[in-house]
């Protein structure tokens, strides 16, 4: 089952306006979320992360927004720029266990275009 | 800077072939996966390796097997390539954190 969704596969604005792409999960156990963004044939690359115990973080024109009780999360892009053009995965980590690490679930991404 | 390479950019097999995909990273990452991107269903976790020689299943690793011998290097191994496994190909490395760093990924063709 997917437990990390994106359900628009696509999203279109016009330069200088805000760009808000969304993102749902049903694990309780997250316990960070990530943006990813991509380029083709580009690996991902980290863009704004949010511990599950915040319900903000901002880092210059991005802005993420956690609704833990709706088990949801948003990416907000203000002013969207055409280089902002590209594929946008969410992503919802688990810790590994024993290990000091953790393993991300991804979400199926939205293709944001930004119009000039 | 993190640099995480991967052997090839693209690469073309024939089914029933036995192909190698190579990643190395140069930070000294415990942490190493696999996954596949396919159109429509994001990245899923193949395999990964939280340390030399140790290796975890992720959610889809039915045709896959990795070795991790030297801690830089984490390879995949498909063991009879299939037509089903024409995807982009991407290793990605962390140390623990949560932030994954990423390779630039294998575009796989299998005819």
């Amino acid at each position: 089952d997917q437990q990390v969704k994106q359900n628009s596969p696509s999203l279109s604005v016009q330069e200088g306006r805000i760009s808000i792409l969304n993102c749902d999960y049903t694990n309780s156990m997250f316990d960070y979320f990530l943006w990813y963004k991509k380029y083709p044939a580009e690996g991902p690359t980290f863009l704004i992360s949010i511990s599950s115990i915040k319900d903000k973080n901002e880092d210059g024109r991005f802005t993420v927004f956690l609704n833990k009780s709706a088990k949801h999360l948003s990416l907000h892009i203000v002013p969207s720029q055409p280089g902002d053009s590209a594929v946008y995965f969410c992503a919802a980590s688990t810790p590994l266990g024993e290990t000091s690490g953790s393993r991300l679930t991804f979400g199926e991404g939205t293709q944001l275009t930004v119009n000039p | 800077d993190v640099k995480v390479t991967q052997s090839s950019r693209y690469l073309v097999k024939r089914t029933g072939e036995k192909v190698f995909l190579e990643c190395v990273q140069d930070m000294d990452h415990e942490n190493m996966f696999w996954y596949r991107q396919d159109p429509g269903l994001g990245l899923r976790l193949i395999y990964f390796s939280y340390d030399v020689k140790m290796k975890e299943k992720g959610d889809i690793p039915e045709g896959y097997s990795v070795s991790r011998e030297k801690k830089e290097r984490f390879s995949l191994i498909l063991e009879s390539a299939s037509t089903n496994q024409t995807s982009m190909y991407l290793c990605a490395s962390t140390e623990g954190a949560y932030e994954q760093y990423f390779g630039p990924g294998t575009r796989l063709t299998v005819t």
